[in-house]
């Protein structure tokens, strides 16, 4: 069946650069999608269409995607960012979501 | 910007059905597609289906086709989720949310989300 790596963790320091992968079979030929989620709370859309931010999303958030790769990026990482991130594709039937990243700023 | 309430948790014996409520409001219910997704504890998410209002197509995964029915009811601008024969490992949050319409893997993110249901399945 077709899954979605992601690193369990990644961690980095306020104002560095944080960078979550997520892998699929040609993920990079379909649109993916990246989630935020705060313990407690649901899930929010911060990447569509690889590389868009819905309104009210900070700049700091983009992505990009090639081969079987898509790539998170946040740009000075702030302590608010903290949080488990998740990608989401589709594999011309399902549409899955990766297993999640947890960020943490130290 | 669309608000959407669901209904409370629930709990539920193993092989019984469960039907989750999801009420939109703040914006026009046809616009859009309604996706279900579920959240086991420490897992991630999972997508179950999704529904076009305006016309009533529905999208299903795989793994649930065979017990799972999304519906929507156009006049209270509310959709629902109903999963039959519940096993243990149904327990889970179920979350609406809403969608473009569309087809294609640049459709199927979801941009607002409900606060998720809690389906306990116990005996």
């Amino acid at each position: 069946s077709y899954e979605l790596p992601q690193p369990p963790s990644v961690s980095v320091s306020p104002g560095q650069t944080a960078i979550i992968t997520c892998s699929g079979d040609e993920l990079g030929y379909k649109f993916s999608s990246w989630y935020q989620q705060k313990a407690g709370q649901s899930p929010v859309l911060i990447l569509y269409q690889d590389n868009k931010r819905p309104s009210g999303i900070p700049e700091r958030f983009s992505g990009s995607s090639s081969g079987n790769t898509a790539t998170l990026t946040i740009w000075g990482t702030q302590p608010l960012d903290e949080a488990v991130y998740f990608c989401q594709g589709w594999d011309g039937d399902n549409v899955i979501f990766g297993g999640g990243t947890t960020l943490t700023v130290l | 910007q669309v608000q959407l309430v669901q209904s409370g948790a629930d709990v539920k014996r193993p092989g019984s059905s469960v039907k989750v409520s999801c009420k939109a409001s703040g914006d026009t219910f046809t616009k859009y597609t309604i996706t279900w997704v579920r959240q086991a504890p420490g897992k991630g998410p999972e997508w179950m289906g999704r529904i076009f209002p305006m016309i009533g197509v529905t999208n299903y995964a795989q793994r649930f086709q065979d017990r799972v029915k999304i519906t929507a009811d156009k006049s209270t601008n509310t959709a629902y989720i109903e999963l039959d024969r519940l096993r243990s490992d149904d327990a889970a949050v179920y979350y609406c949310g809403r969608g473009p319409q569309g087809s294609g893997s640049g459709s199927f993110y979801v941009d607002s989300w409900g606060p998720g249901t809690l389906l306990t399945v116990s005996s």
